[in-house]
């Protein structure tokens, strides 16, 4: 039962575009979101999150959307760096008077050309 | 500021014995996770603990793992009796105590056990 999908394994992107990746779920009482992104042999970096009170959070490059009836949300990176290049897992919890697990998708690998 | 630190980065067991893996949070966490990475897969929760409790177990498989924090030294995830389904990548995390809800949890580089 796979709560929190992710349903492109890989995307490629030339750099300067814009990528975007994107994370559905299923569990309506998920209220908060997370994006990280991980390099082979190492941990995963948090990038940017959002509350289910907001539809949009931005920091820099990176803008997270909240689509709450649809129950999907997207990661956009513009531009894209080489840089980038990662592995992107979406997170979800049940928030605030939960214990704060954190529920992952399977990660989506993205590739930006030089 | 130090991140999350666990050690050993690798370690290798062979069938039946125990492995044990130290998670020491970032300076002023004490809320620590546990999650395993298969090959191919996500991460997948284990275990919550806050110090000298045990939170959240509901990832944990029933026989062979256990997990503390103590009060003073890192959290440990222990596995007894290891079989070759248990070869992966297992990860900790952190997160503040003040608003342990809706606060990113921040993660170790991971242990990465191999059993032969």
């Amino acid at each position: 039962d796979q709560q929190v999908k992710q349903n492109s394994p890989s995307l490629s992107v030339q750099e300067g575009r814009i990528s975007i990746l994107n994370c559905d779920y299923t569990n309506s009482m998920f209220d908060y979101f997370l994006w990280y992104k991980k390099y082979p042999a190492e941990g995963p970096t948090f990038l940017i999150s959002i509350s289910s009170i907001k539809d949009k959070n931005e920091d820099g490059r990176f803008t997270v959307f909240l689509n709450k009836s649809a129950k999907h949300l997207s990661l956009h990176i513009v531009p894209s760096q080489p840089g980038d290049s990662a592995v992107y897992f979406c997170a979800a919890s049940e928030g605030s008077g939960n214990t704060g697990k954190l529920i992952f998708g399977q990660g989506t690998t993205l590739q930006v050309k030089p | 500021n130090a991140g999350v630190m666990q050690n050993p980065r690798h370690l290798v067991r062979r069938r039946g014995q125990e492995a044990r893996l130290r998670c020491s949070p970032m300076k002023g966490h004490s809320h620590v996770y546990w999650y395993r990475q298969l090959p191919e897969e996500g991460l997948k929760f284990m275990v919550y603990l806050q110090k000298e409790n045990i939170i959240d177990e509901s990832g944990m498989p029933k026989e062979r793992f256990s997990a503390e924090f103590p009060k003073e030294g890192p959290s440990i995830l222990r596995i007894q009796q290891v079989v070759r389904g248990d070869s992966a990548a297992y990860f900790c995390a952190s997160s503040p105590e003040v608003g342990g809800s809706n606060q990113p949890q921040h993660f170790g580089d991971g242990t990465r056990l191999s059993i032969l």
